[in-house]
């Protein structure tokens, strides 16, 4: 079956460097992707998505990039910031009008002062 | 949490007792969702509902109910608690069916002893 995965389960990184944190996906149906946010007790937050007709999306110091060749989602932090440590994970929906989304496991992002 | 509430978000209760959960949104979102969260594991749809009184099974439905009798309220029960239910449960939300961004609440966890 389909499986939304991570490279990487922690990552680390100085506060005001940039981040990346990445999710590679199995299935190439998939045209929709959401990348999720969840701090410690808190239930999921949506930072940002895009559509498979994308290969880029721009937000507030967070960017998607979308590479369908390898199936492969990344997100991008850019100036880092203490509030910015949480859980990240990214999900996928590869029937466009159907509710259901595929869900990663989460990389967890801290930010050293 | 995109105006959902989840009660009780915190819940003590032992084996063989049944539990119910409860969902409410102000968004008057169609879609809604319920999802358990463990460690190691993505989100998993437990059921979701995409109208009133229309409901379907995720893919760990096994030992849970839904209910959804007005749109702002659906219902998780465990019939009878067990100690594999012992989690973090989170309820979703989505809207249109071109936006499968779907919204979370803030959770409830349970422990079943």
């Amino acid at each position: 079956g389909e499986s939304v995965g991570l490279h990487l389960p922690t990552l680390s990184v100085q506060e005001g460097d940039n981040s990346i944190i990445n999710c590679a996906y199995s299935n190439s149906a998939s045209d929709y992707f959401i990348w999720y946010k969840q701090e410690s007790g808190k239930g999921p937050q949506f930072i940002i998505d895009i559509r498979s007709n994308m290969d880029k999306r721009q937000g507030q110091r967070v960017t998607v990039l979308l590479n369908k060749t390898v199936k492969h989602l990344s997100l991008q932090i850019a100036a880092t910031q203490p509030g910015d440590s949480a859980v990240y994970f990214c999900a996928e929906n590869h029937n466009f009008g159907n509710e259901k989304l595929t869900f990663g496991t989460g990389t967890r992002l801290t930010i050293i002062p | 949490d995109a105006g959902i509430t989840q009660s009780p978000r915190h819940k003590v209760t032992e084996t063989g007792t049944p539990v119910t959960l409860r969902c409410h949104q102000t968004e008057n979102h169609r879609y809604m969702y319920w999802y358990r969260q463990d460690p190691g594991h993505g989100l998993r749809l437990i059921h979701y509902s995409y109208g009133v009184k229309d409901t379907d099974k995720g893919e760990v439905s096994d030992g849970y109910s839904v209910s959804r009798s007005k749109t702002e309220d659906f219902l998780l029960t465990l019939e009878s608690a067990t100690s594999s239910q012992t989690s973090v449960y989170f309820c979703a939300i989505s809207g249109k069916a071109t936006e499968e961004t779907q919204y979370f609440g803030p959770g409830t966890r349970l422990l079943v002893l």
